[in-house]
């Protein structure tokens, strides 16, 4: 799976958007990217993943450049509850091979009152 | 509840002791996967399990760890002769094998394994 790299923190303030850099420059055709985050003392849970179109859930949008080579992570509105490490993660296609997460160190994310 | 859950929460032991750590996945969840967590840093891959069958276990460190899923649901990894560098949080995540789904991994509050 292709290494990415992510800020090791950032700040934002509550209420504004969080804007969350990913950089995966190896990355190949068929590996989709991944985000998940971890709060404090919990384990890592899954927000979103696309390929190469833009993708928006509940919790987040996923902008992917065309190259595919740089991803952002956008909280529309960030709360305190957003406070957590975000790891962004590329990986094959769903049971086109390895099922494991390769995780990095992430981008410690601080949402400021 | 409908989450992974996982025991204990909390583990102590003394250097050589053997412990086991339990993970109950989400029901009807095919695959099963071991993350080791150091502090600070990201979780790392163990071992998966599909169904019963142990399909990778290229991440486990040495021949001190085991993992088994006799009937295809929960999972007990097994540290022997425990050492100081085995301290850590052990993650237990489940997803679907449904390929035309996302294949996400539902992760487990953790086992946190502390080796005096």
């Amino acid at each position: 799976d292709a290494k990415t790299t992510q800020p090791t923190s950032m700040d934002c303030a509550e209420g504004r958007a969080a804007n969350l850099p990913c950089n995966h420059s190896t990355i190949s055709g068929n590996e989709y990217v991944y985000w998940y985050r971890q709060i404090h003392s919990q384990g890592p849970q899954y927000i979103i993943h696309g390929l190469k179109n833009n993708e928006t859930n509940e919790m987040a949008s996923l902008i992917i450049t065309e190259d595919r080579k740089s991803s952002t992570l956008i909280l529309p509105h960030a709360t305190l509850r957003d406070t957590a490490v975000y790891y962004c993660i590329v990986r094959v296609e769903p049971g086109a091979g390895s099922y494991q997460l390769t995780f990095g160190k992430g981008t410690k994310l601080s949402v400021i009152p | 509840g409908a989450g992974v859950s996982q025991s204990p929460r909390y583990k102590v032991a003394k250097r050589g002791q053997d412990v086991a750590l339990r993970c109950d996945p989400i029901s009807g969840h095919v695959s099963l996967f071991w993350y080791q967590q150091a502090l600070g840093q990201g979780p790392e891959f163990l071992t998966y399990f599909q169904n019963e069958a142990q399909l990778d276990k290229s991440g486990l460190p040495s021949d001190r760890f085991f993992a088994e899923r006799p009937e295809g649901s929960v999972s007990t990894l097994k540290i022997q002769r425990t050492q100081q560098e085995d301290s850590a949080v052990y993650l237990c995540a489940s997803s679907s094998v449904d390929v035309l789904a996302t294949d996400t991994q539902y992760f487990g509050p953790g086992t946190r394994l502390t080796v005096l």
